[in-house]
This record gives C-alpha cells, structure tokens and sequence, in this order.
C-alpha cells in the first residue's frame, strides 16, 4: 500500500513560518488533505486538493504539492497552531484513504 | 451546521463487541458516505471503513474484514460501527467523519470521538 512519511516534529518560534512535509512516491500526482488535530481534540480538515483552505481556516495556511513532496506552510505562526498535523491521500491501489503519521508541531 | 454527534465512551472486556452510533445533522444525509477512523493513544489515524449512506455501499480494512459491521439508519440519520471480539489493542478513540470528493476524498466534518477501552 501507499507509504506516506512526516517527520515526527516541527519546532519554530511565534511569528515564524513553519513548513510541514509529507513524502510519497509521485505524491505529485496525487491529491494531498491535510488536518490539525489540537490536543484531546477531533481533527479538522485544514487544506484540501493539495492548496484550498475550508472557510474559516486562515489565509496563512497554505499548501503545495509536487514531486515526491507535498508541504503544508503556516505564515506567521501563532501558539494557537500547536498541534498535530496529518497528511492524507486516495490509495487508488487499495482503493481507501492513507494518513501520514502526523507531525507534531510545537511553538517555541 | 454540519454536525456529527457520537455516542458516549465505552468500557469492555476482551473479546466482547461494541457498537457506537454516529448521528449526522445540518446536510442531507443520503448524500454523502461516512468513513470511521480509529486513533489508539498517542498514535496516528487509522482508517477502519466507509459506508454509503446512499445504497448501504461499504468498503472496509483488510485488517477489519470479519470483525467490522458498518450500518447506516436513515430514518434517524444514524450510522452504526461494531467491532466484535475486542482485544486490548483495539482501546482508542473512535472518530466518524464525512467524506467529500469521492474518489480522491477528504474528511470533514469530524464526530467528537467515542472512546473504547477494552480490558479485563
């Protein structure tokens, strides 16, 4: 099946731009969800189809996809943005949904 | 407002079955699946399976065949997981979410989760 990796964590500092990887082979041509999964919490959709934000996610989330990479960027990080943030694709081999195994991403 | 309420925490022996209930409101509830995923304490998110709330269409986890009952009642907007023969790695929370743009989906909105501890 689908492999996606993330690294573990992610540190930076308030007012900093972090930058949240997701590897796969030819990731590119895949659609890549990304959710933010706070504390104790659900998670919530964050991006989807690699670079569109749901209402109500601010405009400094924002996402790329291409290559054997995908990222998840957040502009001028807030304490808020601690969290846990996970990767998602379509297996179209299997035919069901992969998570990454989540980043955690701490604010300095 | 979409929304996806789920049942109360559960507290089970091994080898027992539990049934949680995810009720939808706030969108017209035969027109998208719901998908369940599963996270055990302090892991990832696994996907467990999917069923139409259209046709009853369901595709489940290898690793859940046998074991995973998804049901949908649309007469109470309800959909229904049971997993039997409980182990004491199946302790984790249980979420239900709503799946959009089939065939390359995502997840959104999520249920608050149900927590299943299993143990004897």
């Amino acid at each position: 099946s689908y492999v996606l990796t993330q690294p573990p964590s992610v540190s930076v500092a308030p007012g900093r731009t972090a930058g949240i990887t997701c590897g796969g082979k030819k990731i590119g041509s895949k659609s890549v969800h990304w959710y933010q999964q706070r504390p104790g919490q659900a998670p919530v959709l964050v991006m989807f189809y690699d670079s569109d934000r749901p209402s109500g996610i601010p405009e400094r989330f924002s996402g790329s996809n291409s290559g054997n990479t995908a990222t998840l960027t957040i502009s001028r990080v807030e304490v808020g943005d601690e969290a846990a943030y996970y990767c998602q694709v379509w297996d179209s081999s299997s035919d069901h949904p992969m998570f990454g195994g989540g980043t955690k991403l701490t604010v300095l | 407002q979409v929304q996806l309420v789920q049942s109360g925490a559960e507290v089970k022996k091994p080898g027992a079955s539990v049934k949680v209930s995810c009720k939808a409101s706030g969108y017209t509830f035969t027109s998208y699946g719901i998908t369940w995923v599963r996270q055990a304490p302090g892991q990832g998110l696994e996907w467990m399976g999917w069923i139409s709330a259209y046709n009853g269409e369901k595709n489940y986890a290898q690793k859940f065949q046998g074991r995973l009952t998804l049901t949908t009642d649309t007469s109470t907007n309800k959909v229904h997981m049971e997993l039997r023969s409980l182990r004491s790695d199946d302790t984790a929370v249980y979420y239900c979410t709503r799946e959009e743009g089939s065939g390359t989906g995502w997840f959104d909105p999520w249920g608050q989760g149900t927590l299943v501890t299993v143990s004897s």
